[in-house]
């Protein structure tokens, strides 16, 4: 079945670093999707890619998907304290299935 | 945010019991998801829906069972709950330009 794998799993940065999570899946992906999850709560809705090397910006917030759909990357410019928390890729399988990526979890230390 | 609610938000439960958890909808999506978070693990399927008594099995299905009898309602039951089975419940439904809205979740204690 289908694998989406994302690294780093931890990533600790001051307030002000940048933060790059990365997600890889086994098969093509015809979009991807990001959420972020906050301590306690429940994941939401960031953003969706559909296009082979689209690229899209949210404020501070870069998001790539890769030329051959098969992986996509989060990218924060100066991170805030409001960043903090577990970002996911998830990607639709051929079916009605949507797989998760297992994460990055975000700390930003003041 | 889709109006999705689940409950129980919290339950505790003993090894052996059976137990339901219950997702509502009022936004009459088609698709409805189950999964299970747990630490190092994301999120990971269990069940989903693709219509009025359409489920089929997700990637850790075992020792679950589903039902959807009404658009709106998407029931998870563990027939017989085991420790390994402690864990952060979500639902999600998906609007039709497959963004997924995620109910609060259930923190699910089986001792």
């Amino acid at each position: 079945g289908q694998q989406v794998m994302q690294i780093p799993q931890y990533q600790h940065v001051q307030e002000g670093e940048d933060f790059t999570t990365y997600c890889n899946s086994s098969t093509t992906l015809s979009n991807i999707q990001w959420y972020k999850q906050r301590p306690g709560g429940h994941p939401v809705f960031l953003i969706q890619l559909v296009k082979s090397g689209e690229v899209k910006k949210q404020k501070r917030l870069t998001f790539q998907f890769g030329e051959a759909k098969k992986n996509s990357s989060l990218h924060i410019t100066a991170t805030q304290t409001t960043d903090v928390g577990t970002y996911f890729c998830a990607g639709p399988d051929t079916g009605n299935q949507f797989y998760f990526g297992t994460g990055t979890s975000l700390t930003v230390i003041p | 945010d889709a109006g999705i609610t689940q409950s129980p938000r919290h339950k505790v439960t003993e090894t052996g019991t059976p137990v339901t958890l219950r997702c509502h909808q009022t936004e009459n999506h088609r698709y409805m998801y189950w999964y299970r978070q747990d630490p190092g693990h994301g999120l990971r399927l269990i069940h989903y829906s693709y219509g009025v008594k359409d489920t089929d099995k997700g990637e850790v299905s075992d020792g679950y069972s589903v039902s959807r009898s009404k658009t709106e309602d998407f029931l998870l039951t563990l027939e017989s709950a085991t420790s390994s089975q402690t864990s952060v419940y979500f639902c999600a439904s998906r609007a039709n330009n497959e963004k997924l809205f995620f109910g609060s979740g259930t923190q699910l204690s089986v001792l």
